[in-house]
């Protein structure tokens, strides 16, 4: 199992670009999230999914669009990067949300 | 070592000693509470967790406790290594709420060789 995969692992994008960031897991967990991680703030969700099809926002979703239209495949949109979303963005996936969550290795992302 | 948590983010301890890490959790009505662990570069990781409904629970080299009177948690890691060197996340589950985890800030662990 590759585990929970995410790509790229650096991204430098300039105010007003969009992008998306994906993340993909092999565990056939229906339970897939994004985290935002800056420091001193540790982790904050951004959007997470209680399965294909369903998804709910976090704590911070300003800003950032999600999808599911597969068990496997969770991407973030970026609609229009500000300088604000400069972080370092984390995908995990579990089988429920009070399982134990998987997490991939992160997007550094950077706004000019 | 000891730390506590918030008020003292970093925490050394010499490799071979026992190493504890704080965390004051923010809600009563939590009921399940993990431990991960992050080495630099990468994801977090899970280490061990604990309901409610325990005081202590032990892996391998590490120890939870749970004090729900203080809302506090701790976690134990035993003849600190080199490769124990990360960052430490304390999460909570709120009761009834399966979808969001509260994580702490984190603790930095640094152990001396």
């Amino acid at each position: 199992n590759a585990g929970v995969t995410q790509t790229p692992k650096f991204q430098v994008l300039k105010t007003g670009q969009s992008m998306t960031l994906q993340c993909a897991q092999d565990m056939n967990h229906e339970y897939m999230s994004w985290y935002r991680q800056d420091p001193g703030m540790g982790l904050r969700l951004i959007h997470y999914s209680v399965g294909a099809g369903i998804t709910d926002q976090g704590e911070v979703p300003n800003g950032y669009n999600v999808s599911r239209s597969t068990t496997e495949d969770f991407p973030l949109r970026l609609l229009s990067a500000a300088p604000s979303q400069t972080s370092v963005y984390f995908c995990a996936s579990s089988y429920g949300g009070r399982d134990t969550q998987y997490f991939g290795p992160g997007t550094r992302l950077t706004v000019l | 070592g000891e730390s506590v948590g918030l008020h003292l983010p970093t925490l050394s301890v010499q490799e071979g000693d026992n190493s504890i890490i704080n965390c004051a959790y923010s809600n009563s009505a939590s009921d399940y509470f993990i431990w991960y662990k992050q080495e630099s570069g990468k994801g977090p990781q899970f280490i061990i967790d604990i309901r409610s409904n325990m005081d202590k629970r032990q892996g391998q080299r590490v120890t939870v406790l749970l004090n729900k009177t203080v809302k506090h948690l701790s976690l134990q890691i035993a003849a600190t290594q080199p490769g124990d060197s990360a960052v430490y996340f304390c999460a909570e589950h709120l009761a009834g709420n399966n979808r969001k985890l509260i994580w702490g800030l984190g603790t930095s662990l640094g152990v001396n060789p």
